[in-house]
């Protein structure tokens, strides 16, 4: 299996409140991606990066911020969580943008209220 | 209409069955795809690439048709722990996902 660790695991909040995702890979990998999954709509992409400090915005990024100061990790940031970012999110990686597959972390169980 | 789209099933079919699932896709100039299978609450798996010459893993065979823009996964006797929903990914530099489709193998 990949080496892809999320964290937390699991996270309930308040609406309003700051909210950081944490994705670390062992695997040295260039890409890294966060997606969130939500029922009937599949996996989104929220950001994505392609490099130390590079990140570009995914179809669904509004209201969600990150930053890559490692290789090894890639953040993710509510920065004032509302309940439609209630989901499951996923921390992905790639070596190369195309023609390779990805690979998933465990996944992060957030919910708003 | 979605980039990736797949019938969601749900598709319920006895141990020992054949089963085919397609995958329909938007952009032309798609150059990849892969086949991954998620269960409950868990994270996406790789399940295997996609070639354009289809190719085959043990009871799981995927073909591409780039002239009808769809992929396809086929599953010979199946077994009870195929139980499980696949999701089909495309990639052109971006990787789209269908929504997937459930798979129940009953004894």
């Amino acid at each position: 299996d990949a080496g892809i660790t999320q964290s937390p695991r699991h996270k309930v909040t308040e609406t309003g409140t700051p909210v950081t995702l944490r994705c670390h890979q062992t695997e040295n990998h260039r890409y890294m991606y966060w997606y969130r999954q939500d029922p009937g709509h599949g996996l989104r992409l929220i950001h994505y990066s392609y490099g130390v400090k590079d990140t570009d915005k995914g179809e669904v990024s509004d209201g969600y911020s990150v930053s890559r100061s490692k290789t090894e990790d890639f953040l993710l940031t509510l920065e004032s969580a509302t309940s439609s970012q209630t989901s499951v999110y996923f921390c992905a990686i790639s070596e190369q943008a195309a023609n390779q597959p990805q690979h998933f972390g465990d996944g992060t169980r957030l919910s708003i209220l | 209409r979605k980039e990736v789209e797949q019938d969601p099933g749900p598709f319920n079919v006895p141990e020992g069955a054949t089963v085919a699932f397609n995958c329909t896709y938007s952009n032309s100039a798609s150059q990849s795809f892969f086949w991954y299978r998620q269960d409950c609450r868990k994270e996406p798996k790789l399940l295997m690439s996609v070639y354009s010459s289809g190719n085959e893993d043990g009871r799981f065979t995927a073909q591409l048709n780039r002239a009808s823009q769809y992929i396809s996964l086929l599953i010979r006797d199946s077994k009870l722990s195929d139980s499980a929903t696949y999701l089909c990914a495309v990639n052109n530099y971006d990787m789209r996902f269908g929504a997937g489709t459930r798979l129940t193998v009953k004894p």
